[in-house]
């Protein structure tokens, strides 16, 4: 079935290194994805979207990479830094049955050691 | 510029009962989407409006339903609460329908159902 799924359910980094995070999806169809972060007790907050014409995308210590011929996206961050500690969301925006449905990944806890 | 405002922040109900959430956009944005979060689940798309119609709707039971007013603003309705809608109810809005864009969540609204 279609699904949006992470590689890793918990990642502890180095304070200062950079972190990596992986998400698979399953549509080739799928247009744009995002991520977010959700902090405890927080909505989730957008962190970056890339569309399927592109490969690579940069903001500010942030990096997504989309590999369309495995299906797979990545969220990288520069030198991480404990406000980094939090749940990451991959997305993925799915158009089926003339509807645009938003399929979430189960997130990956980003955990900081210092 | 306010951002998304969910009320209430808890409820508890009890089995059988019905609820309504409340969800005011940020000013200007005409698309509210509902998502219900878990910790088995992870983020479930529930259905979105625009212009007081919905424009997507997820894969959940009838009892889930909402609508949209003239000033963006959204409710979501659950009847005959059942003990797995316990859950993380949360709101996005955005300025364009069809989650090609970024979206700006609430807080959410914490349900307990006893």
């Amino acid at each position: 079935g279609e699904s949006v799924g992470l590689h890793l359910p918990t990642l502890s980094v180095q304070e200062g290194d950079n972190s990596i995070i992986n998400c698979a999806y399953s549509n080739s169809a799928s247009d744009y994805f995002i991520w977010y972060k959700q902090e405890s007790g927080k909505g989730p907050q957008f962190i970056i979207d890339i569309r399927s014409n592109m490969d690579k995308r940069q903001g500010q210590r942030v990096t997504v990479l989309l590999n369309k011929t495995v299906k797979h996206l990545s969220l990288q961050i520069a030198a991480t830094q404990p406000g980094d500690s939090a749940v990451y969301f991959c997305a993925e925006n799915m158009h089926r049955d003339s509807n645009y449905q938003l399929i979430w990944g189960a997130g990956t806890k980003l955990i900081i050691k210092p | 510029k306010a951002g998304v405002t969910q009320t209430p922040r808890y409820l508890i109900k009890t089995r059988g009962q019905q609820v309504t959430l409340s969800c005011s956009p940020i000013s200007g944005h005409r698309s509210v989407s509902w998502y219900q979060q878990t910790p088995g689940q992870g983020l479930q798309f529930l259905f979105e409006y625009f212009s007081e119609t919905q424009r997507n709707k997820g894969n959940f039971p009838g009892r889930f339903s909402g609508r949209q007013f003239s000033n963006s603003r959204s409710e979501m309705n659950v009847s005959t609460l059942e003990l797995g809608d316990s859950a993380l109810y949360l709101c996005a809005s955005s300025l364009i329908v069809g989650g090609s864009a970024e979206a700006f969540f609430g807080q959410g609204t914490r349900l307990t159902v006893v």
